[in-house]
């Protein structure tokens, strides 16, 4: 089956721990991206990466950080300095051009 | 960063009426995208507009991009209680071989029998 997973679906981690988020893809796709989303509001880009070894900040990067040492692969890490690191986390990928961004099933992360 | 504005924020309608939200923003963007979402899921795209101008169709679904490019509309026709969930639009500029995604905020739609 082709497509986006990301685990765990739900992540409970203590105040001051970093935690990383896992997504994988097998769609063979360049570009994969890290959004999160907080109730009631949309998607914002937090890190996205065009190609291996290569990544970009987005919009909300502080207290983040992202590897791209595998195509497939695109983790990301919530650190102790996220000040309000409890969201719900997309991971995107996108085939190239005008196509259009493939959304994974989301990993829910609270922090207490 | 910006999030365009979408409207209207939720509704509440009977199974069978017809739906319609629309989404504006300050700047041009090459597509549109609709998007629905159910709780605790990822997005699934719906509808992709390319062209100013363009109407398209999805079954129920129809969309448009405007003409200014700064716009788009998504109607839902004959809704059926599995339409409910939120719906995004969003915004795409391609640079390099990466595309950027601006959301709205989203329409929360609930559809009572």
């Amino acid at each position: 089956d082709g497509g986006i997973t990301q685990s765990p679906k739900y992540l409970f981690r203590k105040e001051g721990q970093n935690v990383t988020l896992s997504c994988e893809q097998n769609l063979n796709h360049d570009a994969m991206y890290w959004y999160r989303q907080d109730p009631g509001q949309g998607l914002r880009l937090i890190y996205y990466s065009q190609i291996v070894n290569d990544f970009q900040k987005g919009d909300i990067a502080e207290g983040y950080s992202v590897s791209r040492e595998k195509k497939e692969s695109f983790p990301l890490t919530v650190t102790s300095a996220q000040k309000n690191p409890t969201a719900f986390y997309l991971c995107a990928t996108h085939t190239g051009g005008d196509d259009e961004q493939y959304f994974g099933p989301g990993t829910r992360l609270t922090v207490t | 960063g910006q999030q365009l504005n979408q409207s209207p924020q939720s509704m509440f309608i009977q199974e069978g009426e017809d739906v319609s939200m629309n989404c504006t923003s300050s700047s041009i963007f090459n597509t549109w995208l609709w998007y629905k979402q159910d709780p605790g899921e990822g997005p699934v795209l719906l509808i992709a507009l390319y062209k100013a101008g363009e109407l398209t169709s999805n079954g129920r679904l129809t969309a448009q991009f405007g003409i200014t490019r700064k716009d788009s509309f998504l109607n839902i026709s004959a809704s059926i209680p599995s339409d409910v969930g939120i719906y995004f639009c969003a915004g795409q500029r391609v640079t390099g071989t990466a595309s950027k995604l601006t959301f709205g905020t989203g329409t929360r739609l609930q559809v009572t029998l």
